[in-house]
């Protein structure tokens, strides 16, 4: 079965660099691409970017643009979300999600991740 | 960029209860909504695309409606495993947008 799992929480200081995983397996990978999304304490889920797995192809919101680099391991079926400079604004889960490549709506974020607390604590 | 503005932002409700759930969006988005189910410390669900299709394995007391700027989920008659927070996403165009959440409680 389709399963997106992530890896475990992790607690970073002000200005250092965090990078979850997103291991997926139980489709065609070549066929999907990868969101990825946050949700700080309190607020609406904010969308970060995603990645094509056939061809790594990515494209950030301008939020994030030049912070975020997401990445994909063809040989690990795994899907990398680094993101730089954190603040204590950047406090949040982090979600990944699938997304078939011109497939219909159904296809659209159908399978997510169970989700990744990132804490930014001095 | 598009916006999703969704409400109530909770609400309570008793078992056999029917509850609506509403998304407008800041320009229209044809049908380019899907709808989700989250639950705390679990995955979101899809439960509902293209704004009115029922994902499969979901119970037919979910569905939805609208298009272009306004929608809406409604679960017929209220179960007790439907307690959870309910979001509305566009994907119209990126960058997605989601709404802020619904919170529902069953009394």
């Amino acid at each position: 079965q389709v399963q997106l799992v992530q890896s475990g929480a992790e607690v970073k200081k002000p200005g250092a660099s965090v990078k979850v995983s997103c291991e997926a397996s139980g489709y065609t990978f070549a066929q999907y691409a990868v969101h990825w999304v946050r949700q700080a304490p309190g607020q609406r889920l904010e969308w970060m970017g995603w990645i094509i797995a056939a061809n790594a192809m990515t494209y950030y919101s301008q939020t994030f643009q030049g912070r975020v680099t997401i990445t994909w391991d063809t040989t690990a079926n795994t899907a990398y979300m680094e993101l730089n400079s954190l603040t204590s604004e950047d406090t949040a889960v982090y979600y990944c999600a699938r997304e078939k490549v011109g497939g219909g709506y159904n296809e659209d974020c159908d399978y997510w991740g169970q989700g990744t607390l990132v804490t930014v604590s001095s | 960029d598009i916006q999703m503005t969704q409400s109530p932002s909770s609400l309570s409700a008793s078992v056999g209860d029917r509850v609506t759930i509403t998304c407008r969006a800041s320009q229209i988005i044809s049908r380019s909504i899907n709808w989700y189910q989250h639950k705390p410390g679990k995955a979101p669900k899809l439960l509902i695309y293209g704004a009115s299709n029922l994902q499969s394995g979901v119970p037919s007391r979910f569905s939805g409606s609208g298009s272009g700027t306004d929608f809406t989920l409604t679960i017929s008659s209220l179960q007790p495993e439907d307690g959870a927070t309910y979001f509305c996403q566009q994907n119209y165009n990126s960058p997605r947008a989601f709404g802020q959440g619904t919170k529902l409680e069953i009394k």
